[in-house]
């Protein structure tokens, strides 16, 4: 296993366009997060995924942000109508708190870039 | 207010010398983590270090060790024999155990290594 991957890593698109981002996330672990980071600053929790479960949303910045986990494996964030203030890189994180005793250790993938012309 | 604190945007260090990366913290709960990681200019968040609020010693993990001063809620990174490959942003996070598994993370500083 070579970590969490994520793609794809660059993606420009016009404003009004829909775009999805894929993440596999290192295959033991049942935990996956969604960040947002904008350019000079930290990453900013969306959401996450006990297996396929969806536990937190909240932070899923609109309407037209969602996520997705079908079968606990990988994992899919879309944005509809994307704007100009959705550029951004889009990290992608992976956990199992069991393997860490406590610590539960996010192990983040490379991210996807995304220009919004 | 802001729950992560990083005062330094960026600093600059020797080749070889030392370098202490500054975080202070804000929370109300009793459990807790702090953790630090290193952003280099590929983009993948790489973790350091782990700190429990309940843990007795300062975490260490090879060159990296975490200055832990609970009272006055400081989490600094302390680098020791700096290398080139240290130039990175640096990240500061915590975990509350009221907020889920959310990590909350500082805006970062950037380390430059001179050689």
């Amino acid at each position: 296993d070579t970590g969490v991957s994520q793609n794809p890593r660059h993606k420009i698109t016009k404003r009004g366009q829909n775009v999805t981002f894929r993440c596999d996330p290192i295959s033991e672990h049942n935990r996956l997060y969604w960040y947002r980071q904008t350019l000079g600053q930290g990453p900013e929790f969306l959401t996450y995924f006990q297996n396929e479960a969806q536990l937190e949303k909240s932070r899923l910045l609109s309407d037209r942000f969602s996520a997705e986990r079908p079968k606990g494996s990988f994992s899919t964030l879309e944005i509809q109508r994307t704007e100009q203030g959705d550029s951004a890189m889009y990290l992608c994180a992976s956990s199992s708190p069991t393997l860490n005793s406590g610590a539960n250790v996010l192990t983040f993938g490379a991210g996807s870039r995304l220009t919004v012309l | 207010a802001q729950k992560i604190t990083q005062t330094q945007p960026g600093m600059f260090v020797q080749e070889k010398e030392a370098v202490t990366l500054d975080c202070t913290y804000d929370t109300s709960d009793q459990s807790y983590g702090l953790f630090w990681y290193k952003q280099p200019s590929s983009g993948e968040m790489i973790f350091l270090i782990y700190q429990g609020s309940y843990d007795e010693q300062n975490a260490t993990e090879g060159r990296y060790s975490l200055n832990f001063q609970k009272a006055r809620k400081s989490a600094n990174l302390v680098i020791s024999a700096s290398q080139l490959g240290d130039s990175a942003m640096y990240f500061c996070a915590m975990r509350e155990a009221n907020a889920g598994n959310m990590l909350t993370f500082g805006g970062g500083t950037r380390l430059m290594v001179k050689p």
